[in-house]
């Protein structure tokens, strides 16, 4: 059974980097995308970017400019970075695995999210 | 804006069937995938694929696919099914994930 333990920051300044890791136990890293979301309170699920295990990153574009995705192989950890936080960033990130899968009937390829860190409150204040 | 499109707020009365629907260009070749969330808990994935539900998710629950729509049906909904469903994808060129905005159920 995967697990999924991060840690981090969750309090910062405007103008800070965010920075949260997350550790994968008890599963492969190959074969999955290893993505980073986030939740600003009372709002909907957000998708930042995400890395496979060879190390190629895909990112939000509303975010690219700021984001950085990373992977540790050696120690199975995938890192966030996020430059130059406002309070617009305030929000529940998490880490998650996606999975994904064929069907050969229809033709349709699907992802899904199946394993999810506890998530890290991040609070940007002056 | 949310380039999947959910229904706005949705209600159903205790033991009757509910549908939300997700509308989206992005799902024509991709099964959209669907999370439950309460209040103050992480999302639960729900449905995902052709209409596959995770080990402990209730029968009730089931999911379909036509064209740019994608359906998520609760079959005799119950009370703890009252919660935030979000669907989801990654888009045709395959280089992201997108949510929806999320539809609140409430269970009358």
């Amino acid at each position: 059974q995967v697990h999924l333990q991060q840690w981090g920051t969750g309090l910062l300044k405007p103008s800070e980097t965010l920075s949260l890791t997350c550790a994968v136990y008890g599963g492969s890293f190959s074969g999955y995308y290893w993505t980073w979301i986030r939740q600003p309170p009372g709002k909907g699920l957000e998708w930042i970017g995400e890395v496979n295990h060879r190390g190629i990153t895909n990112y939000n574009p509303s975010l690219k400019s700021r984001v950085t995705i990373s992977s540790d192989t050696s120690k199975n950890q995938f890192s966030l970075r996020l430059s130059s936080v406002t309070a617009a960033d305030t929000a529940m990130y998490t880490c998650v695995r996606t999975n994904s899968g064929y069907d050969l009937s229809t033709d349709s390829h699907y992802y899904y999210m199946d394993a999810w860190g506890k998530g890290t409150t991040v609070i940007v204040s002056s | 804006s949310s380039e999947l499109t959910q229904d706005p707020p949705v209600s159903v009365a205790l033991g009757q069937t509910v549908r939300i629907t997700c509308q989206g260009d992005r799902l024509r070749g991709y099964y959209a995938t669907w999370y439950q969330q309460k209040p103050g808990q992480a999302p639960v994935l729900v449905i995902y694929g052709k209409n596959k539900r995770p080990s402990g998710i209730p029968d009730r629950f089931s999911g379909s696919n036509s064209g740019n729509t994608a359906s998520l049906t609760i079959t005799g909904a119950q009370a703890e099914d009252e919660a935030d469903y979000y669907c989801y994808s990654r888009d045709s060129g395959g280089y992201r994930q997108i949510f929806g905005g999320g539809t609140k159920l409430t269970v009358l």
